[in-house]
């Protein structure tokens, strides 16, 4: 069964801590996503990946990094963790062009809480 | 950019038909989906429909699209408890937009 793996499904951080979220797809896809997840707020997306070593700018991306080092893997880095980056937060792959548009694979989502 | 809309909540008894609607802004929206969240878990996607169609049919769902009013809808048939979830719609032009979710309640 093809997945896309979070590392952890609860995370609890102390403010102004570096915080890693990690996400492994196993179905060989390009293109990568990171979104937070609030309520009445939909999905909004972070950053997003389409290529080793490529990246680009979600719609939030302020207070964010990614790195894709290799195809599989797509990290998500908070450099200095703040309560406003309590969420959830969903990692998402699919296929690249016309392909990618039959819609993504969603991980099952890290909830991090920022005290 | 594009605007996507949902209704937050919805409550139907078990048995009956469940309507969930989305509308959105980008009349180029080529691709159309609907997603499904269970508790403490991520997306799932249940269906899709191309913009070049006007009705979707599988198994208990059925997506209609109207497309000069930028109005979708999730119609579930004979509703189950196990229904119930956060749905969300999503449409695609150059990128994929969500919507706030819908969150279904089945009462038994």
């Amino acid at each position: 069964d093809v997945k896309v793996t979070q590392s952890s499904r609860y995370l609890v951080k102390r403010t102004g801590e570096k915080v890693f979220l990690e996400c492994v797809q196993d179905m060989d896809h390009e293109n990568m996503f990171w979104y937070r997840q609030d309520p009445g707020l939909g999905l909004r997306l972070i950053y997003f990946s389409y290529d080793v070593k490529m990246k680009e700018k979600g719609d939030i991306p302020e207070g964010y990094s990614v790195s894709r080092e290799k195809k599989e893997r797509f990290s998500l880095i908070l450099e200095s963790a703040s309560t406003n980056q309590t969420s959830m937060y969903l990692c998402a792959s699919s296929l690249e062009g016309e392909q990618g548009a039959y819609g993504y694979t969603f991980g099952s989502g890290t909830r991090l809480t920022v005290v | 950019g594009e605007d996507v809309e949902q209704s937050l909540f919805l409550s139907v008894r078990e048995g009956d038909s469940s309507v969930i609607n989305c509308t959105y802004t980008d009349s180029s929206s080529t691709y159309l989906y609907w997603y499904k969240q269970e508790p403490g878990a991520g997306l799932q996607l249940l269906t899709y429909i191309f913009s070049n169609m006007d009705m979707k049919q599988d198994q208990r769902l059925t997506v209609l699209l109207n497309k000069k009013d930028k109005h979708l809808s999730l119609r579930i048939a004979d509703t189950q408890t196990g229904d119930s979830a956060i749905y969300f719609c999503a449409v695609r032009d150059q990128k994929v937009t969500f919507g706030t979710g819908t969150k279904l309640q089945v009462i038994p």
